[in-house]
């Protein structure tokens, strides 16, 4: 089976960094997926990590080590709209037809 | 594209009665899952199919729950009858088998159950 865990809230202030981190143990590992999801609203997809290393895309980075079986995401110059739960998501080696296991997701509450 | 489309966007509806969510995916898209999520449970994989075939029901909760997908355009989960319990916000998802597997969720259903 699959574990994720990532912390339950995190609160920053609006201008400032924040990086959310999410731990996971899994049978065979196939990917690592961020998604976004503002209160009443779907999970929009934000990044995505199957090697090592930082990936950027705009003011958000995604981080993955897959022998420490680790991942952050960072958001840089919190605006107040960055206010939202944030999922990690990991699609094991032997799933087919793209299922992935959500964590319970980090709600961050940015404070002007 | 439209995005994952889902009907209705909310339903009130008594214990006991039958409810019908619907589902249409984004074109092209291969598989299709469906979620339930409440602030105690977080989000929930109930079932999903790939090429219109289920691949794995084990969240379903309970018999009273079954989902459909006739044709690669639509796709039902149906609860029968309900309970107050069943009460979350359902979301529908399709994602391509080619690339990064990436899922797109339509705006969900909010269900409650009297």
């Amino acid at each position: 089976g699959q574990n994720i865990d990532q912390p339950t809230e995190m609160t920053a202030t609006e201008g400032a960094i924040v990086q959310i981190n999410c731990t996971y143990q899994t049978s065979g590992f196939n990917g690592l997926f961020w998604y976004q999801q503002h209160a009443g609203e779907a999970p929009t997809f934000l990044s995505y990590n199957v090697l090592d290393g930082l990936e950027e895309k705009g003011r958000f980075s995604s981080f993955l080590s897959r022998s420490k079986g680790y991942s952050y995401l960072l958001l840089k110059e919190l605006q107040m709209k960055d206010s939202a739960s944030y999922l990690c998501a990991v699609r094991a080696h032997n799933t087919n037809a793209g299922k992935s296991t959500f964590g319970d997701g980090t709600t961050l509450t940015v404070k002007p | 594209d439209a995005g994952v489309i889902q009907s209705p966007r909310h339903e009130v509806t008594e214990m006991g009665q039958e409810v019908t969510l619907r589902c249409k995916p984004i074109s092209g898209h291969n598989s299709l899952f469906w979620y339930r999520q409440t602030m105690m449970r977080g989000l929930e994989l109930l079932i999903y199919f790939n090429n219109n075939v289920p691949i794995d029901d084990s969240g379903m909760p309970e018999d009273r729950f079954s989902a459909k997908m006739p044709n690669a355009s639509f796709s039902t989960l149906k609860i029968q009858p309900s309970e107050p319990r069943d009460s979350a916000v359902y979301f529908c998802a399709s994602s391509s088998n080619r690339g990064k597997n990436i899922q797109y969720f339509g705006a969900g259903t909010r269900l409650s159950v009297l």
